[in-house]
């Protein structure tokens, strides 16, 4: 069973720094692109950043380009993301999520097929 | 950055009911759209991916329709369990992006 298990999530002040894990099992994690997507209260789900199975493919959000960077641990099965600079606009509960493909985009087989639990992160 | 725009933002059903809605994106995007589920309190739950391909597990009352800028989900009898707000979402090109949901209600 995959098992998405997010960490880092707190509470801090505008401009300061926050870095996100998430630890993977049941799945060969070297072998899918994952993401991280996050959602404010009451608003739809926002994709942040994808990374390819090699690193390879890396994307952002015009929103945190710059200031947000995507990355992964094959060896530890995990990923993360390193934030800066964070604004209010920043304050949601980050997802992490599985692909069922390889790469970020382009793929039919590009779907975000299993999601964590969340880590909230609030800025103010 | 392509837009995604669902319709209706939210609807009104009965149990039997038929359901469809609609996803139109800013440009072609061929079979590049995905569908997905959420309930209050859950993260969202993949239904259909490339447009048409149902996920596994996912009942068959659900079914997704469409190419290039317009797409839908439809849904054939509704059920107590699908009073959810639905959400499409473009993987053709970075930056993925969503749609801004479509909430069925009682």
């Amino acid at each position: 069973e995959v098992q998405l298990v997010e960490s880092g999530g707190d509470w801090v002040q505008p401009g300061k720094s926050l870095r996100l894990s998430c630890a993977a099992s049941g799945f060969t994690f070297d072998h899918y692109a994952m993401h991280w997507v996050r959602q404010s209260p009451g608003k739809g789900p926002e994709w942040v950043s994808g990374i390819s199975w090699n690193s390879g493919n890396i994307a952002y959000a015009g929103s945190v380009k710059g200031r947000f960077t995507i990355s992964r641990d094959d060896g530890k099965n995990s990923l993360y993301l390193q934030m800066n600079s964070l604004r209010v606009e920043d304050t949601a509960l980050y997802y992490c999520v599985k692909d069922m493909d390889d790469y970020v985009w382009g793929s039919y087989r590009s779907a975000f097929e299993s999601w964590g639990q969340g880590t909230l992160v609030t800025v103010s | 950055d392509i837009q995604l725009t669902q319709s209706p933002s939210s609807l009104s059903a009965s149990v039997g009911d038929r359901v469809t809605i609609t996803c139109r994106a800013s440009q072609s995007i061929a079979r590049y759209l995905n569908w997905y589920q959420q309930k209050p309190g859950k993260a969202p739950k993949l239904l259909i991916y490339a447009a048409t391909t149902l996920q596994s597990g996912v009942p068959s009352r659900f079914s997704g329709s469409g190419f290039g800028t317009d797409f839908t989900l439809t849904i054939s009898s509704l059920q107590p369990e699908d009073f959810a707000t639905y959400y499409c979402q473009q993987i053709y090109t970075a930056p993925l992006t969503f749609g801004g949901g479509t909430k069925a209600a009682i």
